[in-house]
């Protein structure tokens, strides 16, 4: 399988513990996004990562949040001290980065987060 | 600022007849839109997106959308629906300006296709 995989695919924790989840984007994708999203919404952009380099952050990433992308392949995203509202669809896409062309990004199955 | 409407929660139609889904966008620029269907369990899954050239735009699956400037619409579309097309759809959009990539979604409409 080609595709953006991530794991744990769930993940059940209690209240103030730290998680990391893990995203393997498709390869040879130069940008790798994360995503939020809760019962009944879509989507939420969460950051953005140009091989390694972390370009955007939405105002929703706490700073109990923080992505890493090393050496510009796979990607973590972590958060500290989890409260019962974290718990969501953490959504990882990817997309090429062809110069001069609008490519629609591939997204993850995602890790389902719930915070007891 | 961007941001993506999508007026109805659940669209119920009956196999073999039309499906369609709405949305509207709200973007500085122009916009770059796009369609996904996330099926239980499962990721979201591209259909379709308009860039730019022609209004209407074919798909994955036999769906298409229309892009329409002056109503600030991108209705996607079916002839005829199948029961397997049930799931949850989103719209999306980029404006053209941003330099971030980052998608914009709809709360999503779920579709039944009954039998």
């Amino acid at each position: 399988d080609t595709g953006v995989s991530q794991d744990p695919r769930h993940k059940i924790t209690k209240r103030g513990q730290n998680v990391t989840f893990r995203c393997d984007p498709i390869s040879e994708h130069n940008r790798l996004y994360w995503y939020r999203q809760t019962l009944g919404q879509g989507p939420e952009f969460l950051t953005y990562f140009q091989n390694e380099a972390q370009l955007e952050k939405s105002r929703l990433l706490s700073d109990r949040f923080s992505a890493e992308r090393p050496k510009g392949s796979f990607s973590t995203l972590e958060i500290q001290r989890t409260e019962q509202g974290d718990s969501a669809m953490y959504l990882c896409a990817s997309s090429s980065g062809t110069s001069g062309r609008v490519e629609e990004q591939f997204f993850g199955p995602g890790t389902r987060l719930t915070v007891l | 600022a961007q941001s993506v409407a999508q007026p109805e929660d659940q669209v119920n139609v009956a196999e073999g007849n039309p499906l369609t889904v709405k949305c509207t966008y709200s973007v500085s620029g122009n916009p770059y839109l796009f369609w996904y269907v996330q099926y239980p369990n499962r990721g979201l899954q591209f259909l379709l997106k308009y860039i730019t050239g022609d209004n209407l735009v074919k798909g994955s699956y036999g769906f298409e959308a229309e892009f329409n400037k002056s109503q600030t619409s991108f209705h996607l579309k079916k002839p005829s629906a199948l029961v397997s097309d049930s799931a949850l759809y989103f719209c999306a959009v980029r404006d053209a300006r941003s330099n971030d990539y980052k998608l914009s979604f709809g709360a999503g409409t779920t579709v039944t296709v009954r039998a």
